[in-house]
């Protein structure tokens, strides 16, 4: 079975450039996360989706930041303009359903770094 | 909110040595407790996870963890560490009724020969 996919895997560009991340996630899973992960820290919930519905984008800074997942399978993540604070890995997972108690599963990430 | 607690940003154990990284969480009630692994360049893998049941959790590669709850911990354990355990380590909880993992700060595991 096929894990999360993640691509790219490594972005370099400079400040004020935007950036896009693209995540699929295990076939037949309805839950798709996004997570900001920086250097020495935990994940972040940065965005859940159930299907193609965002349930719980809190987190989300919405005045850089925006994510969609059509026909609920794939997503992206895109930030416009990326900022020097913006370094950081960004991961993708994935869960059967919304339930608390599933397990996610995570993609390898994509490390984005802003110049 | 959840929080969680990870102490010692960087662990060092002797290959064959016991593997003990602590985590405890706060909150008045107990939530769904994580440990989850990764590797250089790999995404985080799930070694073990309490629910409900059984407070002593078995899970990949020879790790397992036990539930307090008077303690608020979950601290994960392995009786002999080997050189591929080198790795992050990653608590993580869920609150009930919620879906929102909550992480804790990681613990770099560096095994020596």
């Amino acid at each position: 079975e096929a894990g999360v996919v993640q691509s790219p895997r490594y972005k370099i560009i400079e400040k004020k450039q935007p950036v896009a991340f693209w995540c699929n996630p295990i076939s037949g899973h309805n839950t798709l996360y996004w997570y900001l992960q920086n250097l020495g820290q935990g994940p972040e919930l940065l965005i859940r989706y159930e299907n193609e519905e965002a349930v719980d984008d809190s987190q989300l800074p919405k005045d850089r930041f925006s994510a969609e997942r059509l026909k609920g399978v794939d997503s992206t993540l895109k930030i416009q303009p990326a900022e020097l604070g913006d370094s950081a890995v960004y991961l993708c997972a994935s869960s059967p359903g919304g339930a608390s108690t599933d397990t996610q599963y995570f993609g390898p990430g994509t490390r984005l770094t802003v110049l | 909110a959840q929080s969680v607690t990870q102490l010692g940003s960087h662990v060092s154990v002797s290959e064959g040595a016991l593997v003990l990284l602590r985590c405890n969480y706060s909150s008045s009630v107990p939530p769904y407790l994580f440990w989850y692994v990764q590797y250089p360049n790999q995404g985080l893998q799930l070694l073990l996870k309490y629910t409900t049941g059984a407070t002593l959790v078995k899970g990949i590669n020879g790790f397992e963890a036990e539930f307090k709850k008077s303690e608020t911990s979950f601290h994960l354990t392995k009786p002999s560490a080997h050189m591929s355990d080198a790795a992050e380590y990653f608590c993580a909880v869920i609150a009930h009724g919620n879906n929102r993992l909550a992480f804790g700060k990681g613990n770099q595991v560096v095994v020596i020969p």
